[in-house]
């Protein structure tokens, strides 16, 4: 089974709508982080969560919100969606030492 | 604020050296990674150095890293067909938590 899971793989959906990707973890890691990837931009980061207390805005959090339910789990909204948020969205994890992260699948949204 | 720059597009033979270069901007990086995004997949850690290393081996993969000029590169060894996907190379500073990507490396492998 993979250790990082998101849901939904697709979604289609359209202006206004409010969506909410989820991530799930198996790895117990306490970091967690979303990233959208936009073709030739590589990723940015929208938000990130240390722990479940912990939530902080990244670069790019504007038009998003994030929830860390338990240590395992961290959902992405986009409250009214809009054609600039189509793009890839990943999550990932880390733990401590060398600061890897292990990323999910991706969710590809697209906002019509 | 910090940059990671990488050339868009490289395309090599099959069995021939890869060599995918990064440059960034942050003088304070501790580890400097490289991932690997297959088509319709996520991205995948290949290898990571760290700053107070020049050069790290595994297997096909070596890379090297000249902290002075800020230079980072992947080599890949006796490239495959599966080898083709994009190459990110990231890094991270002292804050220990916010990845920095380039964008992205697209290697085409030619049979």
């Amino acid at each position: 089974d993979a250790d990082v899971t998101q849901t939904p793989r697709n979604r289609i959906t359209k202006t206004g709508k409010r969506i909410m990707l989820e991530c799930s973890q198996t790895k117990g890691h306490d970091r967690m982080y979303w990233y959208r990837q936009d073709p030739g931009l590589g990723l940015r980061l929208i938000y990130y969560s240390f722990d479940v207390k912990d939530i902080n805005k990244g670069e790019i959090s504007d038009g998003y919100s994030v929830s860390r339910q338990a240590q395992a789990k961290f959902s992405l909204s986009l409250e009214s969606a809009i054609p600039n948020q189509t793009a890839l969205y990943f999550c990932a994890t880390s733990g401590l030492g060398a600061g890897e992260q292990f990323f999910g699948p991706g969710t590809r949204l697209t906002v019509l | 604020g910090e940059d990671v720059e990488q050339s868009l597009f490289l395309s090599v033979r099959e069995g021939d050296s890869s060599v995918i270069n990064c440059t960034y901007t942050d003088s304070s990086s501790t580890y400097l990674y490289w991932y690997k995004q297959e088509p319709g997949a996520g991205l995948q850690l290949l290898t990571y150095i760290f700053s107070n290393m020049d050069m790290k081996q595994d297997q096909r993969l070596t890379v090297l890293l000249n902290k002075k000029d800020k230079h980072l590169s992947l080599r890949i060894a006796d490239t495959q067909t599966g080898d083709s996907a994009i190459y990110f190379c990231a890094e991270i500073g002292d804050s220990s938590y916010k990845l920095i990507f380039g964008s992205g490396t697209r290697l085409l492998v030619r049979p």
